[in-house]
C-alpha cells in the first residue's frame, strides 16, 4: 500500500523568505511523484513531478522539489516567496502502470507581508 | 481550452436526501476521475471511467454512491441516501490517457454538507 505524508498542515511564512513544505511516503514498489497547488476557489494545478532521471525537479512559479529515495522524501522548496504562493499544496504518488493518486493530507501555505 | 468543470460548486444537503454532482471533463479526454476530500484529510481516490466504462472502482466507499458516464461525456456521482459522513469536497479530473505520465486536470470541485 501507498501512503504520504506532510507533516506541516499550516505553515506561515514572511513574503520574501525560503520556504520548505515537507512530504515523506511510504511504498513498497516504485512510484512518480508530485506536487499540486490549490489557489483559493480553483481546482488542483500541477507545480512539478518526478518521473526519473535528475532527482532534483523544477516546476513553475519558481518551486523546486528534490527526490529522496533513500529517506522516501520529495520536499518541496521555493527561495523566497511571494503572497500570491498563499494556497494549499498537496504531495502525491502514483505506482508505476496505475492511474490513481494517493495524496498527503495538504500543507496550507500562509505569507504574510 | 475549456477545463474541468463541476456543478454545483456547493450543495447542502439533509441527511437522508439524495444529491447528484456533475463533472464536465476537457473535450477529447477519455479518462475521468473522481476523488473525495473529507474533513481537512487526504484527498482520496473513489473511481476512474475509460469512456464510458468503470476502470477502477475500488475507492468507492459503499453502494449509496453510484457514478455514471453515459456516453462517455459528463460523468455524475449520485449519493443516496446521504448520510453525515459523506460531508465533503468532491473532486473531478480528466486525462487524455491512461498512466501517470498524462496529467490529470482537476476541476474546482463539488463542496457538499451533509446536515
Amino acid at each position: 500500500a501507498q501512503s504520504v505524508t506532510q507533516l506541516d498542515s499550516q505553515v506561515p511564512v514572511f513574503e520574501e523568505a525560503p520556504v520548505e513544505l515537507r512530504c515523506n511516503y511510504s511504498s513498497s514498489v516504485s512510484v512518480y511523484l508530485f506536487w499540486y497547488v490549490q489557489y483559493p476557489n480553483q481546482g488542483l494545478q500541477l507545480l512539478l513531478k518526478y518521473l526519473s532521471g535528475s532527482t532534483l525537479v523544477k516546476g513553475i512559479n519558481g518551486f523546486e522539489a528534490e527526490f529522496n529515495k533513500s529517506q522516501t522524501s520529495f520536499h518541496l522548496r521555493k527561495p523566497s516567496v511571494h503572497i500570491s504562493d498563499t494556497a494549499e499544496y498537496f504531495c502525491a504518488v502514483i505506482r508505476y502502470n496505475f492511474n490513481k493518486f494517493y495524496f498527503g493530507s495538504g500543507t496550507k501555505l500562509n505569507v504574510k507581508p | 481550452e475549456a477545463g474541468v468543470t463541476q456543478f454545483p460548486s456547493h450543495s447542502v444537503i439533509e441527511k437522508g436526501q439524495t444529491v447528484t454532482l456533475r463533472c464536465d471533463p476537457i473535450s477529447g479526454h477519455d479518462n475521468l476521475y473522481w476523488y473525495r476530500r473529507v474533513m481537512g484529510k487526504e484527498i482520496k481516490f473513489l473511481l476512474h471511467f475509460v469512456k464510458e466504462s468503470k476502470q477502477d472502482e475500488s475507492g468507492m466507499p459503499n453502494n449509496r454512491f453510484l457514478a455514471e458516464r453515459t456516453g462517455g461525456t459528463y460523468s455524475t456521482l449520485k449519493v443516496q441516501p446521504a448520510e453525515l459522513e459523506d460531508s465533503g469536497v468532491y473532486f473531478c479530473a480528466s486525462s487524455q490517457d491512461q498512466g501517470p505520465l498524462y496529467e490529470q486536470y482537476f476541476g474546482p470541485g463539488t463542496r457538499l454538507t451533509v446536515t
